[in-house]
């Protein structure tokens, strides 16, 4: 069954050093999105993407944070100077159709950031 | 905007009990509502979505959810626990069709414990 698979499951850095986190979505689909779930609360939004640009962005997407799609087939969230409270676990999806749809998305299994 | 309640981080219940989660939404608009779970070490997985057809739906796992809109309700229920179905449960609301790329907001999420 076709997945979403980010690497790397589980990363330490310290506080100001780039990140950059991988996802792969599944291979026919279009629309791709970031979320992140902060120890003990809600899973937030960050950003969706298609046909390679930003389509929407939260708050919380601020200009420490970036997106790519290089190749065609990896979706990227790069953090350029993380800080204590980005640490988080970092969701990526992707669906055939967007959101507003009601298009399913599937979810990878997390990268968990934790910023010292 | 849209935005989720979920009614209790953490229930136990006994395997063979009825499941209950809650769940309550506040949108301007008629939603779109889903649940999601998020079993361990795994992935967010779509349990079901009311998309303005029946109000009651049927998921995955004999979960079932019905729409409740003079509650603005949107209540998880099965009518016996098994061990398996111990996760993490997270509801989610997003504008109806044609509203674009437009993100699901998740609610905090409810951990539920099964009891042999």
């Amino acid at each position: 069954e076709p997945e979403v698979t980010q690497t790397p499951s589980h990363q330490v850095t310290q506080m100001g050093q780039e990140v950059i986190l991988r996802c792969v979505p599944i291979s026919n689909h279009l629309y791709f999105y970031w979320y992140r779930q902060i120890l003990g609360q809600k899973v937030e939004f960050l950003v969706s993407f298609y046909n390679n640009e930003i389509s929407e962005k939260s708050e919380i997407f601020d200009d420490q944070f970036s997106v790519e799609r290089p190749d065609g087939s990896n979706f990227t969230l790069k953090i350029r100077s993380t800080k204590l409270e980005d640490s988080a676990m970092y969701f990526c999806a992707s669906s055939e159709s967007g959101q507003g749809f009601a298009g399913e998305l599937f979810f990878g299994e997390g990268s968990r950031l934790t910023v010292l | 905007a849209q935005s989720v309640t979920q009614l209790g981080s953490h229930v136990s219940v006994s395997e063979g009990a009825l499941v209950l989660l809650r769940c309550n939404y506040s949108s301007s608009v008629p939603p779109y509502l889903f649940w999601y779970v998020q079993y361990p070490n795994q992935g967010l997985q779509l349990l079901l979505k009311y998309t303005s057809a029946a109000t009651l739906v049927k998921g995955i796992n004999g979960f079932e959810a019905e729409f409740k809109k003079s509650e603005t309700s949107f209540h998880l229920t099965k009518p016996s626990a098994h061990m398996s179905d111990a996760a993490e449960y997270f509801c989610a609301v997003s504008p109806p069709r044609n509203s674009g790329n437009t993100p699901l907001v998740f609610g905090k999420g409810t951990r539920l414990s099964v009891i042999a």
